[in-house]
């Protein structure tokens, strides 16, 4: 079984300022990882996913997230947020020999970007 | 495209009455996803169909819960007889066949049961 941990619900931060939302998975298989985003009222999009290769990844509108397959983390970061980052981030993993690709999500974490 | 769509996306019912939420996937997708979310459970997986055939239906929560896709373009999540801890925002997705695709999300049904 695979399950992942959202260690904040809610992450408070000023425009400009960065921000870390931490995530970590356990699994007895390698995984793959991902970081959704929800944003008000809507249904979740792809920011970026680990699959294999540089354990530093790069997605859209400034994210990156580091996989740490000794901790194992996949935190997200983007060094300066915008007002219009202010939505909920899932982070989510997926068993390389799934069927499909299944994903288990974590709690989500509710960044509120303030001006 | 026109992504997946949903609807309704709204739906307000009575404790007993059934509830059908239907889904369009993006044309040409082969994988189809069921979520739920609440403020208790988060995001939730309940059923996903891969060519139209039921994969893995180990997160629907009982027998009430029942979905089908007669097509590769229409799925439908029911719920007979629903219950007010059925309250919740239920999301399609769909992806293209191989593993690790990326699931575009539809904009989700918010279900209210009085």
């Amino acid at each position: 079984a695979q399950s992942v941990t959202q260690l904040d619900s809610q992450v408070p931060v000023f425009e400009e300022a960065p921000v870390e939302l931490r995530c970590n998975y356990s699994s007895s298989v390698s995984v793959y990882l991902f970081w959704y985003v929800q944003y008000p009222n809507q249904g979740l999009q792809l920011l970026l996913k680990y699959l294999s290769g540089s354990t530093l990844v790069k997605g859209i509108n400034g994210f990156e997230a580091e996989f740490n397959k000794s901790q194992t983390s996949f935190h997200l970061r983007k060094p300066s947020v915008h007002i219009s980052d202010t939505a909920e981030y899932f982070c989510a993993v997926s068993r390389t020999k799934a069927a499909g690709n299944k994903l288990t999500f974590g709690g989500g974490t509710r960044v509120l970007v303030k001006p | 495209d026109a992504g997946v769509i949903q609807s309704p996306r709204h739906e307000v019912t009575e404790m007993g009455q059934e509830v059908t939420l239907r889904c369009k996937p993006i044309s040409g997708h082969n994988s189809l996803f069921w979520y739920r979310q609440t403020m208790m459970r988060g995001l939730e997986l309940l059923i996903y169909f891969n060519n139209n055939v039921p994969i893995d239906d180990s997160g629907m929560p009982e027998d009430r819960f029942s979905a089908k896709m007669p097509n590769a373009s229409f799925s439908t999540l029911k719920i007979q007889p629903s219950e007010p801890r059925d309250s919740a925002v239920y999301f399609c997705a769909s992806s293209l066949d191989s593993l690790l695709d990326e699931q575009f999300f539809g904009p989700g049904t918010r279900l209210t049961v009085l």
